[in-house]
Parts: structure tokens; C-alpha cells; sequence
């Protein structure tokens, strides 16, 4: 079983329409999550943090961290075509604090 | 300049030949990550520093590659040797200080093996 766990996709939605990107991890003891988006042939642009429990709002994104079910996703509302790109998700489980990445979710977004 | 700065952003080199790329962190940032990417993956730890000293390197570092970050400022990542499964996107982050574990990544160094 991978670390972590993403849905490869594509997803597709559209304009305007709510994107939802789901994300497991498997070690218990991870302490924290990322949100990082990666346009194609660029490096990874941070979203989103969280490190409790519940949702946690910025704008039109929105994550949501689960420790017992060991589920974090990432809402996006309004999706814009700019938001087409690949959503990684990324844990840190250790104190060297090195992010353990999921393969990425390619979510594209149709005007 | 704010950010994370990476050179070069792309090399082209045959098989068996070295390279050496260039990371230089956001000032003052204490860590400095070094991350590999191979297509359709996710960004795969290599090595990491706390200031000057290596703290952790992952076992995808082989013998064939050296990392080193002298006066705790820049880094330089060598691969020496290389291999057509060296081709990769490697990343750069930074971060201010162990704890602070939000992680700023620079462009990105390309490399193609032939």
C-alpha cells in the first residue's frame, strides 16, 4: 500500500461546477497535510495547509482533514479553467519533515 | 528575489557524463529539501539539510549522487555517472526553520539523459 493515495483521474467538471479531490494516507502518525498544484512543466504552488481535524476555508478552496478515517481532500468551488492542473497531495509524518507526495489528481476544467 | 532559485532549468547530457545542479533558498531559510520527479509521479524525497549538515538521505540517493550545502546557504546536487533513469524533474524546497513545515519549491531543474 502507497503512503499516500490519490485517484489519478482525469476529472473532469465543469465551468463553475464544485471539483472534489479525495486523498488517503496510510501511517497514522502523519501530522500534516498539503494541498500543492502543479501546472504541467512547473513546480508544485502550495494551496492549502491543515494539520487538525474539520475543514479549513481559503477563497474558493476548502480542505478537509479526517485523522480516524486518514482522509484529507480539497474542494474547490467556482471552478475556473485556470484551476486545470494536477493536485498533489503531500503528508509529513516525521520530524525531518521531507513531504511524502501522492501521485496527483489531473483535474481539468471545460469552459 | 523572494523565491526559490534553481539553475540550471534544463539539461540535456549523454549517458555517463556528470552534472551538477544549484539550488539557492528564500534567505534565512534553515532546510533545504531535495525532491526528484519522474513523469505522471509525485515530487519523491532525495535528501534534505538543516542548515550546513546532510540530515537524512533517502535511499533513492545512490552512490552515484552527492548533495552539499557549504555555509548553509546554496546547495549543489551531483549526479555522477549518469543514467537514462536519472532523467527527471528535480525540485528544490526551503523552509524557514525546522517546524515551520510549510515548503516553498523552486522552478525546478530538467534533466534529460541520452
Amino acid at each position: 500500500q502507497k503512503e499516500v493515495e490519490q485517484n489519478s483521474g482525469p476529472l473532469s467538471v465543469p465551468e463553475g461546477a464544485i471539483a472534489s479531490l479525495n486523498c488517503t494516507y496510510s501511517d497514522r502518525g502523519s501530522q500534516s497535510f498539503f494541498w500543492y498544484r502543479q501546472y504541467s512543466g512547473k513546480s508544485p504552488e502550495l494551496i492549502m495547509s491543515i494539520y487538525s481535524n474539520g475543514d479549513k476555508e481559503d477563497g474558493r478552496f476548502t480542505a478537509q482533514l479526517n485523522k480516524a478515517s486518514q482522509y484529507v481532500s480539497l474542494l474547490i468551488r467556482d471552478s475556473q479553467p485556470s484551476d486545470s492542473a494536477t493536485y498533489l497531495c503531500a503528508v509529513i509524518k516525521g520530524s525531518q519533515g521531507n513531504l511524502i507526495f501522492g501521485k496527483g489528481t489531473k483535474l481539468s476544467v471545460k469552459p | 528575489d523572494t523565491g526559490v532559485s534553481q539553475d540550471p532549468r534544463h539539461k540535456i547530457t549523454k549517458r555517463g557524463q556528470n552534472v551538477t545542479f544549484r539550488c539557492d533558498p528564500i534567505s534565512e531559510h534553515n532546510r533545504l529539501y531535495w525532491y526528484r520527479q519522474t513523469l505522471g509521479q509525485g515530487p519523491e524525497f532525495l535528501t534534505y539539510f538543516q542548515n550546513e549538515a546532510q540530515l537524512e538521505k533517502s535511499r533513492l540517493l545512490s552512490d552515484r549522487f552527492s548533495a552539499e550545502r557549504p555555509k548553509g546557504s546554496f546547495s549543489t546536487l551531483e549526479i555522477q555517472r549518469t543514467e537514462q533513469g536519472d532523467s527527471a524533474m528535480y525540485l528544490c524546497a526551503s523552509t524557514p526553520w525546522a517546524g515551520q513545515e510549510t515548503q516553498y519549491f523552486g522552478p525546478g531543474t530538467r534533466l534529460l539523459v541520452l
